[in-house]
């Protein structure tokens, strides 16, 4: 079946870069997302990836996809401690013979420290 | 812009007991989902939506019921509630499947005890 795998924890010092990884099952995926989550709220976006792209930038953010090794990154460049959070990855899939949901991993916790 | 509103916010019920968890969203999405997120096992698709009218299992439904009578809302019932649906969870709405960005709301923390 399908299965999004994470690491559950990263801890980095504020300044450097985090590097979160994730990696799916499903080789069909046509979007591959990541969201963020923190403490008392719901998930929000943060960026996604169309599975014929590498890599994508936007501002602090890199995404990069190796779609042969189905493994997806994250990487936080000067991570601040407002960037503490969880981070869900997640894939799109047909489920069911509907357009596509979404599967998540089970989340990394990113602890910055000052 | 509400977004997406969850009610109510936090609930404790009695083993055997009933409820609904509404969910409404305001961006005329066609798509939308009922989430469940455990400790250490992610957000897992109970039922989902893809348009007025039409619901849909999805990866743990068994204990849960829900209806799509308006477009707007998206109701999740739990007829006899258990220990183990205590949960918090998640409603989300998408313009068109996951083709575009999913909104969630802020979530509904259930303990049943």
């Amino acid at each position: 079946g399908e299965d999004v795998e994470q690491s559950l924890f990263l801890s980095v010092r504020e300044g450097d870069s985090s590097v979160i990884n994730c990696t799916y099952t499903d080789s069909s995926s046509t979007y591959l997302y990541w969201y963020k989550q923190e403490p008392g709220a719901g998930l929000q976006l943060l960026t996604y990836i169309f599975s014929n792209m590498d890599m994508k930038q936007d501002q602090r953010l890199t995404v990069l996809l190796n779609k042969k090794d189905k493994h997806l990154s994250l990487r936080i460049a000067d991570t601040q401690t407002g960037d503490s959070a969880i981070y869900f990855c997640a894939e799109s899939i047909n489920y069911g013979g509907s357009q596509g949901n979404l599967i998540f991993g089970k989340g990394t916790k990113l602890s910055v420290k000052p | 812009n509400a977004g997406v509103t969850q009610t109510p916010k936090f609930r404790v019920l009695k083993t055997g007991q009933s409820m609904t968890l509404l969910c409404a969203q305001d961006m005329n999405h066609e798509y939308m989902y009922w989430y469940r997120q455990d400790p250490g096992m992610g957000l897992r698709l109970i039922h989902y939506s893809v348009g007025e009218g039409t619901t849909a299992k999805g990866e743990v439904p068994d204990g849960y019921n829900v209806s799509r009578l308006k477009k707007q809302n998206f109701l999740l019932g739990l007829e006899s509630a258990a220990p183990s649906q205590t949960s918090v969870y998640f409603c989300a709405s998408s313009l068109q499947g996951v083709r575009t960005e999913a909104f969630f709301g802020q979530g509904t923390r259930l303990t049943v005890v």
